[in-house]
């Protein structure tokens, strides 16, 4: 079946705009996670979405980042008053939930890579 | 805190020899772990992954074997090709937890 898919695949914005990233996961994943790679780094984890559990927005960097899902589907990643140090590659990512447990395995989107003039 | 270390790149190898990406862990608990890689204008791919201690995991001609004594799950090939240009990184999980903690990610380059 259908990836994770992500969009836009680019986003140039001006500083102090509002940007909003989507994400479509992987049809029957009830598990959703949002990332941020920095050029040369590692991903950084934002916010985990858990069926109809509260979400786990330890991650998020600050109040000016929000992201919501309706249930198991979509996903918006929404960006306020974005700022320079804000341009990156944010990735998305999906997982099952195996019998008896966690399935580890994510599956990820290609992304979108924000830039922020 | 649980991290996840790895050597830093870039690695630059002919083809055909032999690699090695080092990665070590520190967690609480026992995690599983992965290796993914990213090629070139593709997104994150799961190639390995080991659950338990000595447990060695293998894909695509890549092995990595848990090592619990030594906290580590190193990369292995015995014969590198072009294709395998990409960044790799290493990953863990604990059982207690969902999130993936990350390695910083080698990038690997093969000369032909």
């Amino acid at each position: 079946g259908a990836g994770v898919s992500q969009s836009p695949s680019n986003k140039v914005t001006e500083k102090g705009k509002d940007v909003e990233l989507r994400c479509d996961p992987i049809s029957g994943h009830t598990a959703l996670y949002w990332y941020r790679q920095r050029l040369g780094q590692g991903l950084e984890f934002l916010i985990y979405f858990q069926g109809n559990s509260a979400p786990d927005k330890s991650g998020l960097p600050s109040d000016r980042f929000s992201a919501e899902r309706t249930g198991e589907s979509v996903s918006t990643l929404t960006i306020q008053r974005t700022q320079q140090e804000d341009s990156a590659v944010y990735l998305c990512a999906s997982s099952s939930r195996a019998s008896g447990g966690y399935s580890y395995e994510q599956y990820f989107g290609p992304g979108t890579r924000l830039t922020v003039t | 805190g649980d991290s996840v270390t790895q050597m830093e790149g870039p690695v630059t190898l002919s083809e055909e020899a032999f690699l090695t990406i080092n990665c070590t862990y520190t967690a609480t608990g026992y995690p599983s772990l992965f290796w993914y890689v990213q090629y070139p204008g593709e997104g994150l791919q799961l190639l390995l992954k080991a659950t338990k201690a000595d447990d060695k995991g293998s894909n695509k001609g890549f092995e990595a074997t848990y090592r619990k004594e030594t906290t580590s799950f190193h990369l292995e090939k015995g014969s590198v090709q072009v294709s395998d240009s990409a960044v790799y990184f290493c990953a863990l999980i604990l059982d207690s937890n969902y999130q993936l903690i990350w390695g910083a990610g080698t990038k690997l380059i093969i000369k032909p």
